[in-house]
């Protein structure tokens, strides 16, 4: 039982260029979100889909885009990497509104 | 806007001693709350969580929190501090409807345990 799986697991990107970090989910659920992680910010959500067909802008949208390409997957875009956006990116999932969210291993991402 | 606070950013304890980890929340609507633990390098795993159902909340590993309205708590706490427990807590709160609902973490407590 997978649960959110993420990938890349690490990745180090030189400023200006682009990448795309995806995520898939096992467990049917219908909301998805991004979150970064930060060292004394906790977690800051970029965007969410709370379900298939439709995202909207979190905390931190700047930067970044996303595609909810279906019910499992919701991917994030950075289109040109700024060294700001170095960090540690978590995908979750729950299965509709007001559930608990379920989390991926992480992707840590290293802008040069 | 519903917000978290997390008093003290890292917590120490001995082992065997009780873990006291404070939350306060901020919601415009009935919250649900949570307490989300993180290991090294290791995603977020849910500790317990708070629907509207019972005030006092057991969780896995022993954990339990109290979910007191008038106070706007959510402390989480643990009789007896095992060397395992160490770790990074977060507590996070979603709103009930509308727009209401994303997850909103506070900023983490980190918690060492002491031989």
């Amino acid at each position: 039982n997978a649960g959110v799986t993420q990938t890349p697991k690490f990745q180090v990107l030189k400023t200006g260029q682009s990448m795309t970090l995806q995520c898939a989910q096992d467990m049917n659920h219908n909301s998805m979100y991004w979150y970064r992680q930060d060292p004394g910010m906790g977690l800051r959500l970029i965007y969410y889909s709370a379900s298939e067909g439709t995202t909207d802008k979190g905390e931190v949208p700047n930067g970044y885009n996303v595609s909810r390409l279906n019910k499992r997957e919701f991917s994030l875009r950075l289109e040109s990497a700024a060294p700001s956006q170095t960090s540690v990116y978590f995908c979750a999932s729950s299965e509709i509104l007001n559930t608990e969210a379920f989390f991926g291993q992480g992707t840590r991402l290293t802008v040069v | 806007a519903q917000s978290v606070t997390q008093l003290g950013s890292h917590v120490s304890v001995s082992e065997g001693a009780l873990v006291l980890l404070r939350c306060n929340y901020s919601s415009s609507v009935p919250p649900y709350l949570f307490w989300y633990v993180q290991y090294p390098n290791q995603g977020l795993q849910l500790l317990l969580k708070y629907t509207s159902a019972a005030t006092l909340v057991k969780g896995i590993n022993g954990f339990e929190a109290e979910f007191k309205k008038s106070e706007t708590s959510f402390h989480l706490t643990k009789p007896s501090a095992h060397m395992s427990d160490a770790a990074e807590y977060f507590c996070a709160v979603r709103g009930s409807g509308g727009s209401n609902y994303k997850l909103t973490f506070g900023k983490g407590t980190l918690l060492t345990v002491n031989p």
